[in-house]
Protein backbone atom coordinates (compact mmCIF):
# COMPACT_ATOMS: atom_id res chain seq x y z
CA UNK A 1 0.00 0.00 0.00
CA UNK A 2 1.05 3.58 -0.29
CA UNK A 3 1.52 3.78 3.35
CA UNK A 4 1.46 1.81 7.05
CA UNK A 5 -1.68 1.37 7.78
CA UNK A 6 -2.49 0.10 11.45
CA UNK A 7 -5.83 -0.97 12.94
CA UNK A 8 -7.76 -0.74 15.16
CA UNK A 9 -7.02 2.94 15.31
CA UNK A 10 -8.87 3.15 18.94
CA UNK A 11 -9.11 -0.21 21.11
CA UNK A 12 -10.95 0.01 24.75
CA UNK A 13 -10.21 -2.88 26.81
CA UNK A 14 -10.98 -4.33 29.91
CA UNK A 15 -8.33 -5.58 32.60
CA UNK A 16 -7.18 -8.89 31.88
CA UNK A 17 -8.36 -9.15 28.41
CA UNK A 18 -5.87 -9.74 25.48
CA UNK A 19 -5.35 -7.73 22.21
CA UNK A 20 -4.67 -8.26 19.07
CA UNK A 21 -3.10 -4.45 17.05
CA UNK A 22 -2.16 -5.16 13.53
CA UNK A 23 0.52 -3.52 11.23
CA UNK A 24 0.69 -3.45 7.66
CA UNK A 25 3.87 -2.03 6.14
CA UNK A 26 4.86 -0.56 3.05
CA UNK A 27 5.29 -3.25 0.13
CA UNK A 28 9.16 -4.53 -0.43
CA UNK A 29 10.39 -2.51 3.14
CA UNK A 30 12.18 -5.26 4.94
CA UNK A 31 12.11 -3.90 8.17
CA UNK A 32 9.12 -3.21 10.55
CA UNK A 33 9.11 -2.08 14.16
CA UNK A 34 7.09 -1.68 16.81
CA UNK A 35 7.07 1.27 19.54
CA UNK A 36 5.08 2.89 22.18
CA UNK A 37 4.09 6.12 23.30
CA UNK A 38 2.87 7.12 26.79
CA UNK A 39 1.01 10.55 27.33
CA UNK A 40 3.64 13.28 25.95
CA UNK A 41 6.26 11.12 26.22
CA UNK A 42 8.31 9.77 23.61
CA UNK A 43 8.53 6.54 21.85
CA UNK A 44 9.41 3.39 23.43
CA UNK A 45 10.88 0.42 21.56
CA UNK A 46 9.25 -2.80 21.45
CA UNK A 47 10.60 -4.89 18.94
CA UNK A 48 12.04 -5.19 15.37
CA UNK A 49 11.81 -7.15 12.40
CA UNK A 50 14.11 -7.62 9.63
CA UNK A 51 13.80 -9.65 7.04
CA UNK A 52 13.90 -13.23 7.92
CA UNK A 53 16.19 -12.68 11.03
CA UNK A 54 15.14 -13.34 14.66
CA UNK A 55 13.25 -10.42 15.94
CA UNK A 56 14.66 -8.02 18.55
CA UNK A 57 12.44 -8.86 20.76
CA UNK A 58 14.58 -6.92 23.70
CA UNK A 59 12.27 -3.54 24.02
CA UNK A 60 9.29 -6.11 25.22
CA UNK A 61 8.47 -4.85 28.41
CA UNK A 62 7.21 -8.38 30.02
CA UNK A 63 6.48 -11.72 28.16
CA UNK A 64 2.50 -10.48 28.69
CA UNK A 65 3.62 -8.82 25.36
CA UNK A 66 4.70 -10.88 21.85
CA UNK A 67 4.72 -9.90 17.76
CA UNK A 68 4.85 -12.39 14.96
CA UNK A 69 5.44 -10.84 11.37
CA UNK A 70 4.02 -13.78 9.07
CA UNK A 71 5.57 -13.97 5.69
CA UNK A 72 7.47 -11.01 5.77
CA UNK A 73 4.35 -8.31 5.94
CA UNK A 74 1.58 -7.80 8.54
CA UNK A 75 2.48 -8.16 11.96
CA UNK A 76 0.49 -8.58 14.84
CA UNK A 77 1.45 -7.24 18.26
CA UNK A 78 -0.55 -8.78 20.90
CA UNK A 79 -1.13 -8.46 24.49
CA UNK A 80 -2.23 -10.72 27.23
CA UNK A 81 -3.80 -10.01 30.39
CA UNK A 82 -3.85 -6.13 29.71
CA UNK A 83 -3.20 -3.71 32.60
CA UNK A 84 -4.33 0.02 33.20
CA UNK A 85 -0.42 0.86 32.65
CA UNK A 86 -0.17 -0.86 29.07
CA UNK A 87 -2.82 1.92 28.02
CA UNK A 88 -0.81 3.77 25.16
CA UNK A 89 -0.24 4.89 21.40
CA UNK A 90 1.29 1.79 19.82
CA UNK A 91 2.98 2.84 16.36
CA UNK A 92 4.05 0.63 13.89
CA UNK A 93 7.02 1.71 11.20
CA UNK A 94 8.35 0.26 8.68
CA UNK A 95 11.88 1.18 6.34
CA UNK A 96 14.12 -0.29 3.83
CA UNK A 97 17.74 -0.74 5.89
CA UNK A 98 19.33 2.45 6.51
CA UNK A 99 16.56 4.70 5.20
CA UNK A 100 14.14 6.80 8.13
CA UNK A 101 11.10 5.17 8.80
CA UNK A 102 7.81 5.64 7.39
CA UNK A 103 5.00 5.64 10.59
CA UNK A 104 1.54 4.16 10.88
CA UNK A 105 -0.96 6.38 12.51
CA UNK A 106 -1.03 4.32 15.31
CA UNK A 107 -3.37 2.51 17.79
CA UNK A 108 -4.25 4.12 20.98
CA UNK A 109 -5.18 1.29 23.52
CA UNK A 110 -7.05 1.97 26.52
CA UNK A 111 -7.89 -0.52 29.46
CA UNK A 112 -10.28 0.36 31.95
CA UNK B 1 17.38 3.32 26.82
CA UNK B 2 16.73 6.54 25.74
CA UNK B 3 19.92 7.84 23.63
CA UNK B 4 18.29 11.40 22.41
CA UNK B 5 17.52 14.26 24.64
CA UNK B 6 16.14 17.00 23.11
CA UNK B 7 16.45 20.91 24.50
CA UNK B 8 14.19 22.56 25.18
CA UNK B 9 11.36 20.82 26.06
CA UNK B 10 8.87 23.03 24.76
CA UNK B 11 9.53 26.33 22.47
CA UNK B 12 6.87 29.02 22.03
CA UNK B 13 7.47 31.39 19.50
CA UNK B 14 5.74 33.95 16.38
CA UNK B 15 4.86 33.48 13.09
CA UNK B 16 8.19 34.42 11.06
CA UNK B 17 10.45 33.67 13.83
CA UNK B 18 13.21 30.93 13.85
CA UNK B 19 13.26 27.92 15.77
CA UNK B 20 15.82 26.13 16.72
CA UNK B 21 15.98 22.58 18.71
CA UNK B 22 18.70 20.66 20.10
CA UNK B 23 19.61 16.84 20.81
CA UNK B 24 22.55 15.37 22.46
CA UNK B 25 23.18 11.73 22.59
CA UNK B 26 25.47 9.25 24.22
CA UNK B 27 27.08 6.60 21.67
CA UNK B 28 28.51 6.90 18.32
CA UNK B 29 26.03 6.65 15.63
CA UNK B 30 25.74 5.72 11.95
CA UNK B 31 22.98 8.94 11.83
CA UNK B 32 20.70 11.23 13.12
CA UNK B 33 17.22 11.69 12.01
CA UNK B 34 14.28 14.38 12.85
CA UNK B 35 10.80 13.35 13.06
CA UNK B 36 7.36 15.83 13.57
CA UNK B 37 4.52 14.81 15.32
CA UNK B 38 0.87 16.04 15.16
CA UNK B 39 -1.73 15.36 17.57
CA UNK B 40 -0.09 12.54 19.40
CA UNK B 41 -0.30 9.90 16.30
CA UNK B 42 2.37 9.00 13.66
CA UNK B 43 5.62 10.42 12.88
CA UNK B 44 6.53 11.75 10.09
CA UNK B 45 10.02 11.57 8.86
CA UNK B 46 12.00 15.31 7.92
CA UNK B 47 15.52 14.84 7.46
CA UNK B 48 18.50 11.82 7.75
CA UNK B 49 22.46 13.11 8.89
CA UNK B 50 24.62 10.76 8.37
CA UNK B 51 27.52 10.61 11.02
CA UNK B 52 29.91 11.94 8.28
CA UNK B 53 27.83 14.73 7.24
CA UNK B 54 27.96 18.39 9.43
CA UNK B 55 24.84 20.04 7.78
CA UNK B 56 22.15 19.40 5.90
CA UNK B 57 18.79 21.36 4.50
CA UNK B 58 15.74 20.39 2.84
CA UNK B 59 13.30 23.34 2.44
CA UNK B 60 13.04 26.05 5.55
CA UNK B 61 14.80 22.72 7.20
CA UNK B 62 18.92 23.01 8.30
CA UNK B 63 20.26 20.22 10.61
CA UNK B 64 23.53 20.00 11.76
CA UNK B 65 25.74 17.43 13.53
CA UNK B 66 28.53 17.60 15.85
CA UNK B 67 29.55 13.72 16.63
CA UNK B 68 32.60 15.33 18.42
CA UNK B 69 30.25 16.95 20.89
CA UNK B 70 27.75 14.15 19.83
CA UNK B 71 25.02 16.55 19.64
CA UNK B 72 22.41 17.78 16.92
CA UNK B 73 20.22 20.84 16.06
CA UNK B 74 17.55 21.73 13.75
CA UNK B 75 16.60 24.82 12.82
CA UNK B 76 13.21 26.10 11.08
CA UNK B 77 13.51 28.87 9.66
CA UNK B 78 10.76 31.28 9.05
CA UNK B 79 8.12 29.76 11.52
CA UNK B 80 4.46 29.52 10.37
CA UNK B 81 2.22 28.37 12.16
CA UNK B 82 1.40 24.67 10.72
CA UNK B 83 5.09 24.29 12.18
CA UNK B 84 3.26 23.80 15.50
CA UNK B 85 4.14 20.04 16.36
CA UNK B 86 6.43 17.96 18.50
CA UNK B 87 10.03 17.08 16.92
CA UNK B 88 11.94 14.10 17.93
CA UNK B 89 15.07 13.30 17.24
CA UNK B 90 16.20 9.81 16.48
CA UNK B 91 19.51 8.10 16.65
CA UNK B 92 20.90 4.96 14.24
CA UNK B 93 23.36 3.53 16.57
CA UNK B 94 26.75 2.27 15.36
CA UNK B 95 25.57 -1.28 15.69
CA UNK B 96 24.45 -3.40 13.42
CA UNK B 97 20.71 -4.66 13.73
CA UNK B 98 19.72 -2.00 16.37
CA UNK B 99 16.28 0.12 15.56
CA UNK B 100 16.15 4.08 15.92
CA UNK B 101 16.20 5.41 19.70
CA UNK B 102 14.05 8.48 20.27
CA UNK B 103 14.37 11.05 22.51
CA UNK B 104 11.45 12.30 24.57
CA UNK B 105 10.44 15.72 22.11
CA UNK B 106 10.80 19.04 21.85
CA UNK B 107 6.92 20.79 21.52
CA UNK B 108 7.12 23.61 19.31
CA UNK B 109 3.95 26.46 19.34
CA UNK B 110 4.10 29.36 16.27
CA UNK B 111 1.56 31.30 16.79
CA UNK B 112 0.09 34.06 14.51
Amino acid sequence: GAGVSQSPSNKVTEKGKDVELRCDPISGHTALYWYRQSLGQGLEFLIYFQGNSAPDKSGLPSDRFSAERTGGSVSTLTIQRTQQEDSAVYLCASSLAGNGYTFGSGTRLTVV
Amino acid sequence: SQQGEEDPQALSIQEGENATMNCSYKTSINNLQWYRQNSGRGLVHLILIRSNEREKHSGRLRVTLDTSKKSSSLLITASRAADTASYFCATDPNQAGTALIFGKGTTLSVSS
